[in-house]
């Protein structure tokens, strides 16, 4: 079973400034299985990146995915305040799972 | 608009089961799989299971092998997902997620949990 590590645990950063979230997994990963979420409190969480870099439809530019076999990065260019949320990656190899989300909360 | 209503919060004792509900609107409900997707307080997300609208094939995460059945009913575009066995540790929130995935051939296509429920709080207690 892959397992995904998600770094830092928490990141705090002020708006406009760029946040970099690290998704690590435990055996290689095909880029096509790769997915981003982000969650806010109380809420389901939302789509943002599939296949590792494509954006999903309705997700604003400033979001971006990139990586490969066991390393994955999502960037957010210039932090908007309603973008202060939890970021989970997601992978499906043989199984699904999800890392354990890095929180990325205002400065 | 697209999107996936699921049923009322539960709270169940011990040893029983519960059966959670998502109604699918606004999109072919067989072109699509389901998943579902659970949330203990303060936690992660947990993968469970996954149904093929269209033809009813489902897949189950280890961690629940025995315990959790999902099943579809294409005339209410419905998905069901029901947990047995109950314990204190089930309870969170659960969720029921589209996913625009297939196979051809050889290749399998995945292309995320686009569509989500609003979740359903599922309480177990004595």
């Amino acid at each position: 079973e892959i397992v995904l590590t998600q770094s830092p645990g928490t990141l705090s950063l002020s708006p406009g400034e760029r946040a970099t979230l690290s998704c690590r997994a435990s055996q290689s990963v095909s880029s096509s299985y790769l997915a981003w979420y982000q969650q806010k409190p109380g809420q389901a969480p939302r789509l943002l990146i599939y296949g590792a870099s494509s954006r999903a439809t309705g997700i604003p530019d400033r979001f971006s995915g990139s990586g490969s076999g066991t390393d994955f990065t999502l960037t957010i260019s210039r932090l908007e305040p309603e973008d202060f949320a939890v970021y989970y990656c997601q992978q499906y190899g043989s199984s699904l799972a999800f890392g354990q989300g890095t929180k990325v909360e205002i400065k | 608009q697209v999107q996936l209503v699921q049923s009322g919060a539960e709270v169940k004792k011990p040893g029983a089961s519960v059966k959670v509900s998502c109604k699918a609107s606004g999109y072919t409900f067989t072109s699509y799989a389901m998943h579902w997707v659970r949330q203990a307080p303060g936690q992660s997300l947990e993968w469970m299971g996954w149904i093929n609208a269209g033809n009813g094939n489902t897949k189950y995460s280890q961690n629940f092998q025995g315990r959790v059945t999902i099943t579809r009913d294409t005339s209410a575009s419905t998905a069901y997902m029901e947990l047995s066995s109950l314990r204190s540790e089930d309870t969170a929130v659960y969720y029921c997620a589209r996913a625009d995935q297939y196979q051809l051939l050889t290749h399998f296509y995945y292309y995320g949990m686009d569509v989500w429920g609003q979740g359903t709080t599922v309480t177990v207690s004595s």
